[in-house]
């Protein structure tokens, strides 16, 4: 089946330096990517949608100068989580719409555990 | 602006009972609504995906219903096990998703 992978897992960072996640798409294309944020205990909040070859979309609130995402190809999307600080430690989960039994379905990575000191 | 509620508390059944999780949202008419698995320190698992014109779906031990008129979901797992121990999530669109909270289900052997 299809499977989107997420690098890294988990990362640790110092306040004020840049952060970037990385999300794949293994054995599909996706031309559309989905980046998340779950907080513990609360739900996943839609964050952005990441178009190939064009800039992303972002949900009220999030500001696009400090995530920044690029879709450079079919199969990859970024996000770059800029100046970091500690409340932006989270947990980050993309998605991506793939194929399965001639379905569409929502594939999700296995997230990154950010963490901000 | 919409909502999207599930029972914040945990969900304990016994083994080989049918676990029942509630869905309800608001200020909201979706055209699709799906159910996600989560364990801790993972992503969501799709599990199923029903449309505003299906009342009801089922995929082996799993089945969802869909009234559009309580705006509600249930999500039902029968001859539950302890491997069916995760947190479901109720979600709505088809594929920028907004997500319910989610209801921790603890099957005890």
């Amino acid at each position: 089946g299809a499977v989107v992978s997420q690098h890294p897992s988990r990362v640790i960072c110092k306040s004020g330096t840049s952060v970037k996640i990385e999300c794949r798409s293994l054995d599909f294309q996706a031309t559309t990517m989905f980046w998340y944020r779950q907080f513990p205990k609360q739900s996943l909040m839609l964050m952005a949608t990441s178009n190939e070859g064009s800039k992303a979309t972002y949900e009220q609130g999030v500001e696009k100068d400090k995530f920044l995402i690029n879709h450079a190809s079919l199969t990859l999307s970024t996000l770059t989580v800029t100046s970091a600080h500690p409340e932006d430690s989270s947990f980050y989960i993309c998605s991506a719409t793939g194929t399965s039994g001639g379905r569409e379905t929502q594939y999700f990575g296995p997230g990154t555990r950010l963490l901000v000191l | 602006s919409q909502k999207i509620e599930q029972n914040s508390e945990a969900l304990n059944i016994q083994e080989g009972k049918t676990a029942t999780l509630t869905c309800n949202y608001t200020n909201y008419s979706p055209a699709y609504l799906q159910w996600y698995r989560q364990d801790p320190g993972r992503g969501p698992v799709f599990l199923l995906l029903i449309r505003e014109n299906e009342k009801e779906k089922r995929k082996e031990r799993l089945k969802v219903t869909f009234d559009t008129t309580l705006k509600q979901s249930l999500f039902h797992i029968t001859a539950s096990q302890p491997a069916d121990s995760a947190t479901y999530l109720c979600a709505l669109g088809e594929r920028a998703l907004t997500f319910g909270s989610g209801t921790r289900l603890q099957v005890q052997p």
